[in-house]
């Protein structure tokens, strides 16, 4: 699976949008971008993949690059709640084994 | 719906001791995962059963852990004996799916173990 680079850390100010980037540029063909977040104290918590298109759902929206080599999960109007880690992550499509590789992920602080 | 059930919580042993984890996943899901989450890092996986069957254990040091799921519903994970670098977060998490990218993982609150 490929690997993926992200920032250690970012801030956001609460209601406006957080833009937390991943670069991925060995992610083959059919490898999947998948974003999970994990709140202190808590489990990792799906959020949102993607291959090719553009994805959104009730949490975030994934914009992924025309070459694939990075991507960018927006959380419209970041909350306090949203202050978590945030790990992107390449899952090969056909993988017998779902194994998720979790990196070091962005810290994403929300401030008042 | 209910999530996924671990326990204990929090759990403090010596070293050299012996520990178990229990883990009872979301009703249906075929698929179980145990991870382990040192401070500051993120999950690894440890072991990934698909229904009672083990897919994946490369990661789990097996001189010390062992994990089994009976009837292919609720896990423990036991390391026996434990050393201090095991202190570490044990998340354990489960899907509906067979593996890939059907597979959401749905995580428990984690076990928090501490070796002294």
């Amino acid at each position: 699976d490929a690997k993926t680079t992200q920032p250690t850390s970012m801030d956001c100010a609460e209601g406006r949008a957080a833009n937390l980037p991943c670069n991925h540029s060995t992610i083959s063909g059919n490898e999947y971008v998948y974003w999970y977040r994990q709140i202190h104290s808590q489990g990792p918590q799906y959020i949102i993949h993607g291959l090719k298109n553009n994805e959104t759902n009730e949490m975030a929206s994934l914009i992924i690059t025309e070459d694939r080599k990075s991507s960018t999960l927006i959380l419209p109007h970041a909350t306090l709640r949203d202050t978590a880690v945030y790990y992107c992550i390449a899952l090969h499509g056909s993988s017998n084994t779902g194994k998720l590789i979790f990196g070091q992920g962005t810290t994403l602080q929300v401030k008042p | 719906e209910a999530g996924v059930a671990q326990s204990p919580r929090y759990k403090i042993i010596e070293k050299r001791q012996s520990v178990a984890f229990w883990c009872n996943p979301i009703s249906g899901h075929a698929t179980l995962y145990w991870y382990q989450q040192i401070l500051g890092q993120g999950p690894k996986l440890l072991i990934q059963f698909q229904n009672n069957g083990v897919v994946d254990d490369s990661q789990l040091p097996k001189d010390r852990f062992s994990a089994e799921r009976l009837k292919g519903v609720d896990s423990t994970l036991k390391i026996q004996p434990a050393k201090l670098e095991d202190s570490a977060v044990y998340l354990c998490a489960s899907s509906l799916g067979a593996a890939g990218v059907s597979s959401e993982q749905y995580f428990g609150p984690g076990t928090r173990l501490t070796v002294t």
